[in-house]
């Protein structure tokens, strides 16, 4: 069966300071993987999307980055937190050909930015 | 452009009462419905989707909910609810291909549901 990990589960950072979130598959090939977000007070936001190993797309500008390794491996990234990137992060994963039809998430990520 | 507006942030009802979660959306090209719930300290799951063919959808633990193009409305409803449904519940469309045969989705804010004993 297929499991999606996302770690950690919760996270205090600075301003200013880097983050990385990672996200694995597992159980599957050659999926899409997403990173969403929800800001306090906000619905879901998708920030990035990949299609396959080193494809990134980014639906808005900010201040994170988005990385993929390997096939089963998503990576959010800052090099520099701001206060706005606080909120909820959810990892995503479809099946390349499914249509799009569901998306499984992961448990996601608290991120406070103080 | 799509957009989705769940009007009530906070939906507070007793046990085993009906329930109704609005969910409204703005697309100018055909859309696939879906409902996604979020229970305590776990991750998003599927609830039930709308993609083609009868406009009334049905997920597992009672919930259903019905596309209605010319109000373009999804709501969600249960007629008699359990303590256990008690999560957030959020409404999402899609209209937007992403390449390779998967679509993106797009969510509203989410309704808190409260079920009272």
């Amino acid at each position: 069966s297929q499991t999606i990990h996302q770690w950690p589960a919760t996270l205090v950072q600075p301003v200013g300071s880097p983050l990385s979130l990672e996200c694995t598959v597992e159980g599957t090939s050659n999926p899409n993987l997403y990173w969403y977000r929800q800001a306090a007070g906000r619905g879901l936001q998708l920030l990035f999307y990949s299609v396959g190993i080193g494809q990134i797309s980014s639906e808005v500008p900010q201040n994170l980055s988005a990385s993929r390794p390997q096939d089963r491996q998503f990576i959010l990234s800052s090099k520099k937190l701001l206060l706005s990137d606080s909120g909820f992060y959810l990892c995503a994963w479809s099946v390349i050909g499914g249509a799009g039809e569901k998306l499984f998430f992961g448990s996601g990520t608290q991120l406070s930015v103080l | 452009a799509q957009s989705v507006t769940q009007l009530d942030s906070q939906v507070p009802v007793f046990e085993e009462a009906p329930v109704e979660l609005r969910c409204n959306y703005s697309s100018s090209v055909s859309v696939y419905l879906f409902w996604y719930v979020q229970y305590p300290n776990q991750g998003l799951q599927l609830l039930l989707k709308y993609l083609s063919g009868s406009t009334l959808v049905e997920s597992i633990n009672g919930f259903e909910a019905e596309f209605n193009k010319s109000q373009t409305s999804f709501h969600l409803r249960k007629p008699s609810v359990h303590i256990s449904d008690t999560a957030e519940y959020f409404c999402a469309v899609s209209d937007r291909y992403s390449g390779a045969g998967s679509y993106q989705l797009t969510f509203g804010k989410g309704t808190k549901l409260s079920v009272i004993p």
